[in-house]
């Protein structure tokens, strides 16, 4: 079966420090994987979707930036962070053929100080 | 541009109470409609989903969910509520062509036994 996994569950950092979260999938090959945030009464807001190694499309202009070194694996980062970087970060993937169908892992809780 | 709204940001029920979630969105393209529950301590999943046919969609835990294209909506009930359905909602839209999901806001369910 498949999963998904996110680290670190959460993190405090301070502004201007840089930024990496991580997300691997298990079990599947050439997923999509997409990178969300959540903040709290707006729901989940697309940021990055890729749909291979070294695709990426960002959706929002930002202070983040994403890459996928591998199949599997998708990764968010920042150089500088903004105190407006804070929020829950949510990665899934879906299924090349079926891109709405999205599994969502636990998600990083990210607090810029 | 495309939304998803969700007209209740936090709903109490008694536990057997019916429930209706309800979700607009606007976009006059096809779409593909769905529903996300988040539990408390667990990953955001599937609920339910509609892509074509009948209207009226049944998912998971009793859930069923109607498409009603004149108005734009995909609300979600049940006929009867149980504690164990304490968790958070979202609505989503898939846009045919762009390929990615809009979600709702989120509505916050608190059931009370």
């Amino acid at each position: 079966s498949q999963t998904i996994h996110q680290w670190p569950a959460t993190l405090v950092q301070p502004v201007g420090s840089p930024l990496s979260l991580e997300c691997t999938v298990e079990g599947t090959s050439n997923p999509n994987l997409y990178w969300y945030r959540q903040a709290a009464g707006r729901g989940l807001q697309l940021l990055f979707y890729s749909v291979g190694i070294g695709q990426i499309s960002s959706e929002v202009p930002q202070n983040l930036s994403a890459s996928r070194p591998q199949d599997r694996q998708f990764i968010l980062s920042s150089k500088k962070l903004l105190l407006s970087d804070s929020g829950f970060y949510l990665c899934a993937w879906s299924v090349s053929g079926k891109i709405y169908e999205q599994y969502f892992g636990p998600g990083t809780r990210l607090t810029v100080t | 541009a495309q939304s998803v709204s969700q007209h209740n940001h936090h709903v109490i029920l008694s536990e057997a109470a019916s429930l209706e979630l309800g979700c607009n969105y606007s976009y006059g393209g096809t779409v593909n409609l769905f529903w996300y529950v988040q539990y408390p301590g667990q990953h955001l999943q599937l609920l339910l989903k509609y892509f074509s046919g009948d209207p009226l969609v049944k998912g998971i835990k009793g859930f069923e969910a109607e498409f009603i294209k004149s108005k734009f909506s995909f609300n979600l009930r049940k006929p009867s509520v149980q504690w164990s359905d304490t968790a958070e909602y979202f609505c989503a839209v898939g846009l045919s062509h762009t390929g990615k999901l809009i979600f709702g806001q989120g509505t916050t369910l608190q059931v009370k036994p």
